[in-house]
């Protein structure tokens, strides 16, 4: 039980488009989605935390007008970055609050290259 | 400011050998200290939960105990596919979500 999906898992894109990832939970409703970020042998850094049907609270720093968030089932939450930069690119990972009082699970990641 | 330390950064095991990961906590009002396991690619693990100082969780080798300034993950006579980044994470007793503030790892390699 707790899965989390995300799709793609690995997406190579041009300087300037947009990307959208996808985060399910398959088995269970989770009116708590979070996104973060992770760089080569760093930790996770918390970006948004995503409520179904309401909008995204970003952490202080990431510009909500470039990594767009939408929560818009209780299994679905998506991230799109907007005119991607190689900054940008990351391995960003979401999770889901499960049934299980705060537990957050992971999904497996998607790996983002900005050409 | 929450605040999550894990020490050692690495640590190099033969199998067979047990040892312990560390993780200090610095957090107003613990609501709960998590362990998660990943592997390198791929999303974190959970392990275990961890609510209240003097308790304890299991889960096959591994072995989670808390305090309240520190939590060790006890790995007994490890196997090689233990090999992966430990990471701890602390989530604040309040109202305004369930966010995690994550350690940046510890780096365990069991070496055959």
């Amino acid at each position: 039980g707790a899965v989390v999906s995300q799709h793609p898992s690995r997406v190579i894109c041009k300087s300037g488009t947009s990307v959208k990832i996808e985060c399910r939970s398959l088995d269970f409703q989770a009116t708590t989605m979070f996104w973060y970020r992770q760089f080569p042998k760093q930790s996770l850094m918390l970006m948004a935390t995503s409520n179904e049907g309401s909008k995204a609270t970003y952490e202080q720093g990431v510009e909500k007008d470039k990594f767009l968030i939408n929560h818009a089932s209780l299994t679905l939450s998506t991230l799109t970055v907007t005119s991607a930069h190689p900054e940008d690119s990351s391995f960003y990972i979401c999770s889901a609050r499960g049934p299980q009082k705060d537990t957050q699970y992971f999904g497996p990641g998607t790996r983002l290259t900005v050409l | 400011e929450d605040q999550v330390t894990q020490s050692p950064e690495a640590l190099r095991l033969q199998e067979g050998e047990s040892s312990s990961l560390n993780c200090s906590y610095t957090v107003s009002g613990l609501r709960g200290l998590f362990w998660y396991r990943q592997d390198p690619g791929k999303g974190p693990e959970f392990l275990f939960t961890l609510y209240s100082a003097g308790e304890e969780k299991e889960k096959e080798r591994l072995k989670a105990t808390l305090t309240k300034k520190e939590s060790f993950l006890h790995i007994t006579a490890p196997k090689p596919e233990d090999s992966a980044t430990y990471l701890c994470a602390v989530q604040r007793g309040e109202t305004s979500g369930s966010r995690l503030t994550f350690g940046e790892g510890t780096q365990l390699t069991v070496n055959p």
